[in-house]
Protein backbone atom coordinates (compact mmCIF):
# COMPACT_ATOMS: atom_id res chain seq x y z
CA UNK A 1 0.00 0.00 0.00
CA UNK A 2 2.06 2.42 -1.00
CA UNK A 3 -0.41 5.78 -1.00
CA UNK A 4 1.11 8.98 -1.72
CA UNK A 5 4.49 9.38 -2.41
CA UNK A 6 7.04 12.32 -3.02
CA UNK A 7 10.38 12.69 -4.31
CA UNK A 8 13.26 13.87 -3.28
CA UNK A 9 12.27 14.17 -0.07
CA UNK A 10 15.43 16.55 0.45
CA UNK A 11 16.64 19.28 -2.49
CA UNK A 12 19.74 22.00 -2.46
CA UNK A 13 19.49 23.96 -4.98
CA UNK A 14 20.68 27.48 -6.18
CA UNK A 15 18.73 30.38 -7.68
CA UNK A 16 17.46 30.48 -10.79
CA UNK A 17 17.79 26.72 -11.18
CA UNK A 18 14.69 25.49 -12.52
CA UNK A 19 13.51 22.36 -10.13
CA UNK A 20 10.76 19.87 -10.26
CA UNK A 21 9.17 18.16 -7.00
CA UNK A 22 7.51 14.65 -7.99
CA UNK A 23 4.07 13.13 -6.40
CA UNK A 24 2.57 9.91 -7.09
CA UNK A 25 -0.23 8.20 -5.58
CA UNK A 26 -1.71 4.90 -6.37
CA UNK A 27 -5.42 5.41 -5.21
CA UNK A 28 -6.89 6.55 -8.48
CA UNK A 29 -7.39 9.95 -6.62
CA UNK A 30 -8.90 12.50 -8.94
CA UNK A 31 -8.04 15.45 -6.96
CA UNK A 32 -4.71 16.14 -6.13
CA UNK A 33 -3.34 19.18 -4.34
CA UNK A 34 0.73 20.91 -3.82
CA UNK A 35 0.46 22.91 -0.90
CA UNK A 36 3.60 25.19 1.04
CA UNK A 37 4.80 24.78 4.57
CA UNK A 38 6.23 27.89 6.13
CA UNK A 39 6.55 28.51 9.98
CA UNK A 40 4.18 30.99 11.19
CA UNK A 41 1.85 30.08 7.88
CA UNK A 42 0.40 26.77 8.43
CA UNK A 43 -0.04 25.19 4.76
CA UNK A 44 -0.96 27.37 1.83
CA UNK A 45 -2.32 25.29 -1.59
CA UNK A 46 -0.13 26.32 -4.40
CA UNK A 47 -1.90 24.34 -7.21
CA UNK A 48 -4.62 21.91 -7.24
CA UNK A 49 -5.84 19.35 -10.31
CA UNK A 50 -9.25 17.97 -10.54
CA UNK A 51 -8.33 15.50 -13.02
CA UNK A 52 -5.70 14.79 -15.96
CA UNK A 53 -4.99 18.33 -17.76
CA UNK A 54 -7.42 20.46 -15.06
CA UNK A 55 -5.34 21.99 -12.81
CA UNK A 56 -6.27 25.70 -11.14
CA UNK A 57 -4.28 28.04 -8.97
CA UNK A 58 -4.21 28.33 -5.24
CA UNK A 59 -3.21 30.75 -2.95
CA UNK A 60 -0.02 31.43 -3.75
CA UNK A 61 0.63 30.11 -7.38
CA UNK A 62 3.36 32.73 -8.19
CA UNK A 63 6.43 31.04 -9.74
CA UNK A 64 5.11 27.77 -9.98
CA UNK A 65 4.32 25.69 -12.78
CA UNK A 66 2.05 22.44 -12.82
CA UNK A 67 0.65 19.81 -14.54
CA UNK A 68 -1.41 16.56 -14.75
CA UNK A 69 -0.82 14.25 -17.92
CA UNK A 70 -1.47 11.17 -16.24
CA UNK A 71 -3.97 10.86 -12.95
CA UNK A 72 -1.84 9.53 -10.62
CA UNK A 73 1.22 12.20 -11.12
CA UNK A 74 1.13 16.00 -10.18
CA UNK A 75 4.40 17.35 -10.77
CA UNK A 76 5.45 20.73 -9.26
CA UNK A 77 7.92 22.74 -11.04
CA UNK A 78 9.56 25.82 -10.00
CA UNK A 79 11.06 27.68 -13.00
CA UNK A 80 13.31 29.85 -11.48
CA UNK A 81 14.25 29.12 -8.20
CA UNK A 82 14.33 31.92 -5.77
CA UNK A 83 14.95 31.97 -1.47
CA UNK A 84 11.75 32.97 -1.34
CA UNK A 85 10.10 29.74 -1.83
CA UNK A 86 12.69 27.28 0.13
CA UNK A 87 10.27 25.46 2.09
CA UNK A 88 8.40 22.02 2.84
CA UNK A 89 6.37 20.77 -0.35
CA UNK A 90 3.50 18.50 0.56
CA UNK A 91 1.38 16.66 -2.08
CA UNK A 92 -1.87 15.46 -1.29
CA UNK A 93 -5.14 13.72 -3.17
CA UNK A 94 -8.46 13.27 -2.50
CA UNK A 95 -11.26 11.29 -3.87
CA UNK A 96 -13.32 12.92 -6.35
CA UNK A 97 -16.22 11.75 -4.53
CA UNK A 98 -17.60 14.48 -2.25
CA UNK A 99 -17.11 14.01 1.44
CA UNK A 100 -13.66 12.30 1.23
CA UNK A 101 -10.77 14.07 3.29
CA UNK A 102 -6.88 14.60 1.76
CA UNK A 103 -4.23 12.57 2.47
CA UNK A 104 -0.84 13.68 1.90
CA UNK A 105 2.58 12.50 1.39
CA UNK A 106 5.94 13.01 3.93
CA UNK A 107 7.15 16.57 1.79
CA UNK A 108 10.06 17.58 0.13
CA UNK A 109 12.03 19.82 1.85
CA UNK A 110 14.12 21.95 -0.41
CA UNK A 111 16.48 24.66 0.43
CA UNK A 112 17.61 27.24 -2.13
CA UNK A 113 20.86 28.88 -1.71
CA UNK B 1 -11.54 33.97 1.30
CA UNK B 2 -11.79 31.91 4.02
CA UNK B 3 -9.27 32.61 7.03
CA UNK B 4 -8.44 30.25 9.80
CA UNK B 5 -7.14 31.12 12.97
CA UNK B 6 -6.02 28.81 15.62
CA UNK B 7 -4.87 29.33 19.34
CA UNK B 8 -2.36 28.22 20.93
CA UNK B 9 0.49 28.32 18.91
CA UNK B 10 2.58 25.46 21.82
CA UNK B 11 0.86 23.85 24.66
CA UNK B 12 2.24 22.01 27.13
CA UNK B 13 0.11 18.99 28.98
CA UNK B 14 1.18 16.71 31.49
CA UNK B 15 0.73 13.07 30.57
CA UNK B 16 -3.08 12.43 31.60
CA UNK B 17 -4.28 16.22 31.51
CA UNK B 18 -6.87 16.76 28.64
CA UNK B 19 -5.30 19.55 25.63
CA UNK B 20 -7.94 21.60 23.71
CA UNK B 21 -7.32 23.44 20.88
CA UNK B 22 -9.61 26.06 19.28
CA UNK B 23 -9.95 27.63 15.43
CA UNK B 24 -12.06 30.44 14.40
CA UNK B 25 -13.41 30.88 10.35
CA UNK B 26 -14.46 33.60 8.71
CA UNK B 27 -16.48 32.10 5.94
CA UNK B 28 -19.99 31.23 6.89
CA UNK B 29 -20.21 28.96 3.67
CA UNK B 30 -17.39 26.75 4.89
CA UNK B 31 -19.22 23.61 5.82
CA UNK B 32 -16.17 20.75 6.45
CA UNK B 33 -13.70 21.32 9.47
CA UNK B 34 -10.90 18.35 9.83
CA UNK B 35 -8.07 18.19 12.34
CA UNK B 36 -4.68 16.90 11.03
CA UNK B 37 -1.82 15.84 12.97
CA UNK B 38 2.11 15.92 11.82
CA UNK B 39 4.64 14.58 13.47
CA UNK B 40 8.36 15.01 12.83
CA UNK B 41 9.30 14.74 9.23
CA UNK B 42 6.11 13.31 8.20
CA UNK B 43 3.09 14.75 6.20
CA UNK B 44 -0.17 15.77 8.34
CA UNK B 45 -2.27 12.79 9.07
CA UNK B 46 -6.20 13.53 9.15
CA UNK B 47 -7.54 12.41 13.05
CA UNK B 48 -11.29 13.69 12.81
CA UNK B 49 -13.38 15.67 11.08
CA UNK B 50 -16.71 17.24 11.10
CA UNK B 51 -19.39 18.57 8.57
CA UNK B 52 -21.43 21.41 9.82
CA UNK B 53 -24.75 19.39 10.20
CA UNK B 54 -23.16 18.01 13.40
CA UNK B 55 -22.43 19.97 16.60
CA UNK B 56 -19.93 17.26 18.07
CA UNK B 57 -17.96 13.88 17.04
CA UNK B 58 -15.90 12.03 19.20
CA UNK B 59 -13.21 8.76 18.48
CA UNK B 60 -11.88 7.41 21.76
CA UNK B 61 -9.96 9.98 23.23
CA UNK B 62 -10.51 12.63 20.80
CA UNK B 63 -13.07 14.63 20.00
CA UNK B 64 -14.35 18.20 17.70
CA UNK B 65 -16.99 20.15 18.67
CA UNK B 66 -18.28 23.23 16.32
CA UNK B 67 -20.45 26.30 16.93
CA UNK B 68 -21.71 27.21 13.70
CA UNK B 69 -23.05 30.38 14.98
CA UNK B 70 -20.02 31.85 16.53
CA UNK B 71 -17.80 30.13 13.75
CA UNK B 72 -15.20 28.32 15.72
CA UNK B 73 -14.09 24.83 16.30
CA UNK B 74 -12.56 23.08 18.43
CA UNK B 75 -10.02 19.74 19.28
CA UNK B 76 -10.55 17.94 22.94
CA UNK B 77 -8.02 15.64 23.78
CA UNK B 78 -8.43 13.66 26.71
CA UNK B 79 -6.18 11.51 29.03
CA UNK B 80 -2.82 12.40 26.80
CA UNK B 81 -0.26 10.10 26.64
CA UNK B 82 3.60 11.52 25.08
CA UNK B 83 2.57 10.08 21.53
CA UNK B 84 0.01 12.73 21.09
CA UNK B 85 3.34 15.08 20.97
CA UNK B 86 2.84 16.46 17.67
CA UNK B 87 1.74 19.72 15.67
CA UNK B 88 -2.00 19.68 15.22
CA UNK B 89 -3.63 21.89 12.26
CA UNK B 90 -7.37 22.65 12.15
CA UNK B 91 -8.76 23.35 8.11
CA UNK B 92 -11.80 24.71 7.38
CA UNK B 93 -13.59 24.30 3.15
CA UNK B 94 -17.03 23.98 1.77
CA UNK B 95 -17.59 20.87 0.38
CA UNK B 96 -18.98 21.44 -2.50
CA UNK B 97 -17.41 23.11 -5.13
CA UNK B 98 -13.81 24.35 -5.50
CA UNK B 99 -12.33 20.79 -4.95
CA UNK B 100 -12.40 20.96 -1.36
CA UNK B 101 -9.88 22.91 -0.94
CA UNK B 102 -8.31 23.59 2.28
CA UNK B 103 -7.64 26.53 4.03
CA UNK B 104 -5.40 25.87 7.17
CA UNK B 105 -5.15 27.28 10.15
CA UNK B 106 -1.28 28.11 11.57
CA UNK B 107 -0.85 25.18 13.72
CA UNK B 108 -0.22 23.97 16.95
CA UNK B 109 2.61 21.99 19.03
CA UNK B 110 1.46 20.10 22.02
CA UNK B 111 4.02 18.44 24.12
CA UNK B 112 2.98 16.07 26.61
CA UNK B 113 5.35 15.81 29.25
CA UNK B 114 5.58 13.00 31.57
Amino acid sequence: DAGITQSPRYKITETGRQVTLMCHQTWSHSYMFWYRQDLGHGLRLIYYSAAADITDKGEVPDGYVVSRSKTENFPLTLESATRSQTSVYFCASRSGAGNQPQHFGDGTRLSIL
Amino acid sequence: GENVEQHPSTLSVQEGDSAVIKCTYSDSASNYFPWYKQELGKGPQLIIDIRSNVGEKKDQRIAVTLNKTAKHFSLHITETQPEDSAVYFCAASRLTGGGNKLTFGTGTQLKVEL
